[in-house]
């Protein structure tokens, strides 16, 4: 079975660091990019960026570009995504899925849809 | 203000039928292909449709999924208490190199 497995949850202080993972089973974890979903509270879905394993190529939303840094580890099949200075504002559930297709070839007839998704990683920052 | 605007909510009763709307541009949904995701209470969000109409497996043929121009359409039929959830349209955006999604509609069976 495909399956993507993320972090637990974590809380943090405005201006902390954190790395939370999402690590990927059941299919060749190298060949498909893998993304994330930012979700606030009460909120809908927000495509962050993606990463593609195999040479950690990397597209980011222009919403999320600087914001946060995704990165890669293949040998153990596992995606990161960090901040480097956290703010009350990150708090959210963040999401880890894989993508269906690769992005450097969506200029148009895209068939880009996301399965599977990890169950989620709740990010709180409260001083 | 969401890329991709749908309806906040919509209900019906058991049994009946509902549609929910996503509305885009030339960008994404008239340039690439519409994929529908539902996300339960609580849980993550989960694929419904993908490549504008067809369904994964395991996915029963009461969903559906058409797109026309710059809009799609999620259709439920027979609707089940189980089906209480967000659903969210999902699509790409050349412009933007970036994946986008709706807003979400919350669907209330009654």
């Amino acid at each position: 079975e495909v399956q993507l497995a993320q972090s637990g949850a974590e809380v943090k202080k405005p201006g902390e660091s954190l790395k939370i993972s999402c690590k990927g089973s059941g299919y060749t974890f190298a060949n498909y990019w893998i993304g994330w979903v930012r979700q606030m509270p009460g909120k809908g879905l927000e495509w962050m960026g993606v990463i593609y394993p195999i040479d950690s190529d990397t597209r980011y939303s222009p919403s999320f570009q600087g914001q946060v840094t995704i990165s890669v580890d293949k040998s153990i099949s596992t995606a990161y995504l960090q901040w480097s200075s956290l703010k009350a504002s990150d708090s959210a559930m963040y999401y880890c899925t894989r993508h269906s297709v690769d992005p450097r070839y969506c200029s148009s007839n895209c068939y880009m849809w996301y399965d599977p998704w990890g169950q989620g990683t709740l990010v709180t920052v409260s001083s | 203000q969401s890329v991709l605007p749908q309806p906040p909510s919509v209900s019906a009763a058991p049994g009946q039928r509902v549609t929910i709307s996503c509305s885009g541009s030339s960008s994404n949904i008239g340039k690439n292909y519409v994929s529908w995701y539902q996300q339960l209470p609580g849980t993550a969000p989960k694929l419904l449709i993908y490549e504008n109409n067809k369904r994964p497996s395991g996915i029963p043929d009461r969903f559906s999924g058409s797109k026309s121009g710059t809009s799609a359409t999620l259709g439920i039929t027979g609707l089940q208490t189980g089906d209480e959830a967000d659903y969210y349209c999902g699509t790409w955006d050349s412009s933007l190199s970036a994946g986008v999604f709706g807003g979400g509609t919350k669907l209330t069976v009654l």
